[in-house]
């Protein structure tokens, strides 16, 4: 069965540096997301990305954050510089349609983001 | 406001019982409610998805159920196993095609 797959599964840096998480979401799905869970937290919704644009983003997906497609398949996170409070979950996610319909949003097994 | 709740926090139940995991939300509009079922350190996998049509809806031994009048949901897990152990979220998608995550139900089944 075909699955979203992250790299890398953990990921640790120092505070201002620059990161960049990559996923690949499954091969048919056409909308792709970001999610986040700080430790003990509920999974929290960063963006959503569709036709090679954000099509919705939330109050965290702030000016440090963004997303690209730079090829056919993988679809990335960048994060410009870390702050102690990014240290989190981060799941990639997919669809074939917009999720508010009844298509599955499959998720990726997260990489997990330290900031020292 | 948008948002999910869910009851209780934690459950500890032993194998081979049942239990039943409660979610509250005010979403609106409303379109549809997923359960997920989330293992430690892992991604969400969807159980279920229910649209304001459907009153129950099974897979396996997860029963769903949805009352859209009193917008709440529950999860009902039968003859639990020990590999049931892990987080129960609940999940209404936003307007814009974001999903609205509950707290989750944190679930130990002990042999």
């Amino acid at each position: 069965e075909p699955e979203v797959t992250q790299t890398p599964s953990h990921q640790v840096t120092q505070m201002g540096q620059e990161v960049i998480l990559r996923c690949v979401p499954i091969s048919n799905h056409l909308y792709f997301y970001w999610y986040r869970q700080i430790l003990g937290q509920k999974v929290e919704f960063l963006v959503s990305f569709y036709n090679n644009e954000i099509s919705e983003k939330s109050e965290i997906f702030d000016d440090q954050f963004s997303v690209e497609r730079p090829d056919g398949s993988n679809f990335t996170l960048k994060i410009r510089s870390t702050k102690l409070e990014d240290s989190a979950m981060y799941f990639c996610a997919s669809s074939r349609r917009l999720a508010g319909g009844r298509d599955t949003q499959y998720f990726g097994p997260g990489t997990r983001l330290t900031v020292l | 406001k948008n948002q999910v709740e869910q009851s209780p926090q934690s459950l500890i139940i032993l194998e081979g019982k049942n239990c039943t995991l409660q979610c509250n939300y005010t979403v609106s509009p409303f379109s549809n409610l997923r359960w997920y079922k989330q293992d430690t350190g892992r991604g969400p996998v969807s159980l279920t998805i229910m649209t304001f049509s459907e009153n129950t809806k099974s897979n396996g031994r997860y029963t769903a159920t949805l009352d859209a009048d009193t917008k709440q949901s529950s999860l009902h897990i039968t003859a639990s196993q020990l590999s049931d152990s892990a987080s129960y979220i609940c999940v209404v998608p936003g307007s814009q095609g974001n999903l609205i995550f509950g707290k989750g139900t944190k679930l130990s089944v002990k042999p």
